[in-house]
C-alpha cells in the first residue's frame, strides 16, 4: 500500500518568513494530493490539493509543487503569520473512486513566532 | 463545502463498555469515512461507510470492533466496542464532496478510555 513521508516534524519560523513542508510518496497509482491544516481541538482543514497533472498551484500565500518523476510534493507559505501556527498534513490517494482514501503523512508542527 | 457535525465532541468512558458516534451532513453524500486519530499521530483510514450496505474496513479494523451504520446519505454512526485505554483517539468523521472530489472532516471526537 501507499507510504507518504513527511518531513520536518517541527518547523519554527519567524512571522513573514516562508516555511517549505515536504513530503515523499510511495505508490506511482496515487494522483491526488491534499494538505491540511489541523489547529488544537479542531478537525483537519483542506487548505490546498494538487492533482497529478498539475506541476504546481497557488492560492494567496500557499503554493504546492509536484514531482511526480521523484514522487514528492511541497507545501510553500509565503509571509507567515502567527495563525499560521498549526500541524500541517499532507496525503495521497489514488483518486478515482478513492478519494476518500487517504494515505496521511506524520504531521509538521508549524511555530510561527511573533 | 458540506457542514459536518459529530457529537459527542469528546468523552471520558470505562474500559469495556462501548461508545457510539454520530455524524450528520448537511447535505447528501454519497461517500463517509471515518478515520482515527491517536494522541500526537497522523490520521488512519477505519472504514468507508456505504449507504445501504456493510461498511469497508482496512486493515488492522475489524467489525466487531468498530460497526458502522449509514442509514441515509446524510448520517452515519462508528461504534467503539470493548473499550481498552489503547482505542483513546480522535475519532473523525470525513466526506467527500460529490462535485468536487475533496474530503471534508468534522471536528471529531475525542475519546479517552480509563
Amino acid at each position: 500500500g501507499e507510504n507518504v513521508e513527511q518531513h520536518p516534524s517541527t518547523l519554527s519560523v519567524q512571522e513573514g518568513d516562508s516555511a517549505v513542508i515536504k513530503c515523499t510518496y510511495s505508490d506511482s497509482a496515487s494522483n491526488y494530493f491534499p494538505w491540511y491544516k489541523q489547529e488544537l481541538g479542531k478537525g483537519p482543514q483542506l487548505i490546498i490539493d494538487i492533482r497529478s497533472n498539475v506541476g504546481e498551484k497557488k492560492d494567496q500565500r500557499i503554493a504546492v509543487t509536484l514531482n511526480k518523476t521523484a514522487k514528492h510534493f511541497s507545501l510553500h507559505i509565503t509571509e507567515t503569520q502567527p495563525e499560521d501556527s498549526a500541524v500541517y498534513f499532507c496525503a495521497a490517494s489514488a483518486g478515482g473512486t478513492s478519494y476518500g482514501k487517504l494515505t496521511f503523512g506524520q504531521g509538521t508542527i508549524l511555530t510561527v513566532h511573533p | 463545502s458540506a457542514v459536518i457535525s459529530q457529537k459527542p465532541s469528546r468523552d471520558i468512558c470505562q474500559r469495556g463498555t462501548s461508545l457510539t458516534i454520530q455524524c450528520q451532513v448537511d447535505s447528501q453524500v454519497t461517500m463517509m469515512f471515518w478515520y482515527r486519530q491517536q494522541p500526537g499521530q497522523s490520521l488512519t483510514l477505519i472504514a468507508t461507510a456505504n449507504q445501504g450496505s456493510e461498511a469497508t474496513y482496512e486493515s488492522g479494523f475489524v467489525i466487531d470492533k468498530f460497526p458502522i451504520s449509514r442509514p441515509n446519505l446524510t448520517f452515519s454512526t462508528l461504534t467503539v466496542s470493548n473499550m481498552s485505554p489503547e482505542d483513546s483517539s480522535i475519532y473523525l468523521c470525513s466526506v467527500e464532496g460529490d462535485l468536487n472530489e475533496k474530503l471534508f472532516f468534522g471536528s471529531g471526537t475525542q475519546l479517552s478510555v480509563l
